[in-house]
């Protein structure tokens, strides 16, 4: 079946630094790929999306681009604050929506002023 | 606008009871979808519902049930709770725009706790 692999955490760096979060996936097909963030004490909201190979999807200063020889799709910013102190998850759907979603288990982000 | 409403917010029961969870899209959304999020994982994929008919289903047994109903709501209800159903349960609704639908958005959860 699919299924979507992280890094674990939690990932500490401190303000201003560069941030990579590991993701690779298991598909049988050509989902659509999707990171999303959870904030503490609030529900998910999506982050960026990339619906097909060689896509980059970008917001808020992340991005991500869907590699499909290397089966991954990798979350990065130049620049972290500490505002971005949350939980990501990326995850796989075959509806470019993000309907029907498989996550992986979740990184923890710790940003220090 | 009001989001994604999810009722209640916490709730404690013990081993062998029953439990219904609600969910209220956003006005306008026809599709609701329900998530499992056990302490420290990634949510999993419950069901999905669209005009009131099941769309999905994830890899969860029998004891799980959902049902939309004519006002887009729905209820997550789980039978014979045993101590691995304590999780957050998420609700996600979804906009249908020419025949497609778009990104979710997701409710707070409803954290049970099984004791």
């Amino acid at each position: 079946g699919d299924s979507v692999t992280q890094m674990e955490g939690p990932v500490t760096l401190s303000e201003e630094a560069f941030l990579t979060i590991n993701c690779t996936y298991t598909a049988t097909g050509y989902p659509s790929l999707f990171w999303y963030v959870q904030y503490p004490g609030e529900g998910l909201q999506l982050l960026l999306k990339a619906t097909k190979a060689d896509d980059k999807g970008s917001n808020k200063g992340f991005e991500a681009t869907y590699r499909k020889e290397t089966t991954s799709f990798h979350l990065e910013k130049g620049s972290v604050q500490v505002s971005d102190s949350a939980v990501y998850f990326c995850a796989l759907s075959y509806n470019n929506a993000g309907n029907m979603l498989t996550f992986g288990g979740g990184t923890r982000l710790m940003v220090k002023p | 606008d009001a989001g994604v409403t999810q009722s209640p917010t916490h709730l404690i029961k013990t081993r062998g009871q029953h439990v219904t969870l609600r969910c209220s899209p956003i006005s306008g959304h026809k599709s609701v979808s329900w998530y499992q999020q056990v302490l420290g994982q990634g949510p999993q994929f419950i069901f999905q519902y669209y005009e009131k008919e099941e769309r999905g289903r994830g890899n969860f047994p029998d004891r799980f049930s959902a049902r939309q109903f004519p006002n887009y709501s729905s209820e997550l209800n789980v039978n014979a709770l045993l101590l691995g159903d304590s999780a957050l349960y998420l609700c996600a609704s979804s906009l249908r725009t020419g025949g497609n639908l778009q990104p979710q958005h997701f409710g707070d959860g409803t954290r049970l706790s099984i004791l």
